[in-house]
């Protein structure tokens, strides 16, 4: 199930079993989405992103969706496996303009075996 | 390596020492990003170059923070007179274009202010 820790919502599921991470951006401007995922004392490693004329995007076992009316960013991730365990970020920024990624909050995700 | 590379790993400065942080960016990269993310947190953006030039610095917390990329490649970040407040992951992250399309970011540098 999904519960707020003391500093980041996780995730916890069985590996095998498909996950959804959930964002809600902040600026309804954005046009460029990107899903990272952090493990411990590593840096952010890019996995997909989406442009805001799409809804949908897939990759290798994962999926990003986009809602641009509720602002609202999704990454699923089919079978999960243990090395998929991570703190995962949602970043956003405006490529028609010039502006910076800004990044949620982070979402970790425990896969058990 | 292919990948973004940032020296030292982990520094541990005294209050009021200056250090410097370096970053590699990826070889023919246009676009250098620093950010700072504090413990559970997400990165927050500090500065940003397109080659040599440096087009944003609003994220810099203080003039006590100078960033330069002198090359248009090989770029530092330089803390002056170190507060405990500046404890954090320093990140590098470039980008081959120049809008920041793709980010691709270093392991970081673990700052720790005694």
């Amino acid at each position: 199930g999904e519960s707020v820790g003391l500093h980041l919502p996780t995730l916890s599921v069985q590996e095998g079993d498909n996950s959804i991470i959930n964002c809600a951006y902040s600026n309804s401007a954005s046009d460029y989405f990107i899903w990272y995922k952090q493990e411990s004392g590593k840096g952010p490693q890019f996995i997909i992103d989406i442009r805001s004329n799409m809804d949908k995007r897939q990759g290798q076992r994962v999926t990003v969706l986009l809602n641009k009316t509720v602002k609202h960013l999704s990454l699923q991730i089919a079978a999960t496996q243990p090395g998929d365990s991570a703190v995962y970020f949602c970043a956003e920024s405006l490529l028609s303009g010039y502006s910076t990624l800004t990044f949620g909050k982070g979402t970790m995700l425990l896969v058990s075996p | 390596g292919a990948g973004v590379s940032q020296s030292p790993r982990y520094k541990v400065a005294k209050r009021g020492q200056d250090v410097a942080l370096r970053c590699d960016p990826i070889s023919g990269h246009v676009s250098l990003f620093w950010y700072q993310q504090a413990l559970g947190q997400g990165p927050e953006f500090l500065t940003y170059f397109q080659n040599e030039a440096q087009l944003d610095k609003s994220g810099l917390p203080s003039d006590r923070f100078f960033a330069e990329r002198p090359e248009g490649s090989v770029s530092t970040l330089k803390i002056q007179r170190t507060q405990q407040e500046d404890s954090a992951v320093y990140l590098c992250a470039s980008s081959l274009v120049p809008d920041g399309e793709k980010l691709f970011f270093g392991s970081g540098t673990q700052l720790s202010v005694l």
